[in-house]
């Protein structure tokens, strides 16, 4: 069965550093996610990626946040300036008309 | 604004009974409604797509209903088992695939 896979499973980062979240989508799949949940918290949409290119981001998707697929397998998260609030678990998924979600990285800012 | 709600944060239901958890949303027209069933500390996993002109669809022992007029979705596990305890999520596409918004969730414990 085909699966979604992120790496790494838990990133630690000190507040105001970049980090690159990555993932390898389903490949013949239409779109590809970022979402992130909050402990406790309901999932929240942060962009679409459709045919190379943003499809549509959220009021959370702030200019601190970038999506690449840079080289037609993986789909990579970044964000340039950490701050606390974005402690969170951060999942990537593709859709087809079924939406996969990879197993999700958990992100803790210090 | 568009929200989503779902019946309640917490369900307990005996084992072979089955379960019913409500989604309802406000100011919002949804192309497709679909539910998941997230355990804790993983990423959601897609149990079924219900479409707009739908009216019910099913899953061996899963049906969800669609009724766009009452803007609301029911999921019904049928002869409930223990290990179907997890949260349920319902999520709202408003735009063929571009974005999805997620409900709050229903923790659903089925007790031996």
């Amino acid at each position: 069965e085909p699966e979604v896979t992120q790496t790494p499973s838990h990133q630690v980062t000190q507040m105001g550093q970049e980090v690159i979240l990555r993932c390898v989508p389903i490949s013949n799949h239409l779109y590809f996610y970022w979402y992130r949940q909050i402990l406790g918290q309901k999932v929240e949409f942060l962009v679409s990626f459709y045919n190379n290119e943003i499809s549509e981001k959220s009021e959370i998707f702030d200019d601190q946040f970038s999506v690449e697929r840079p080289d037609g397998s993986n789909f990579t998260l970044k964000i340039r300036s950490t701050k606390l609030e974005d402690s969170a678990m951060y999942f990537c998924a593709s859709w087809s008309y079924e939406q996969y979600f990879g197993p999700g990285t958990r992100l803790t800012v210090t | 604004s568009q929200k989503i709600e779902q019946n309640s944060e917490a369900l307990n239901i005996q084992e072979g009974k089955t379960a019913t958890l409500t989604c309802n949303y406000t100011n919002y027209s949804p192309a497709y409604l679909q539910w998941y069933r997230q355990d804790p500390g993983r990423g959601p996993v897609f149990l079924l797509l219900i479409r707009e002109n739908e009216k019910e669809k099913r899953k061996e022992r899963l049906k969800v209903t669609f009724d766009t007029t009452l803007k609301q979705s029911l999921f019904h596990i049928t002869a409930s088992q223990p290990a179907d305890s997890a949260t349920y999520l319902c999520a709202l596409d408003g735009n063929y695939g571009q974005n999805f918004v997620f409900g709050p969730g229903t923790r659903l414990s089925v007790l031996p």
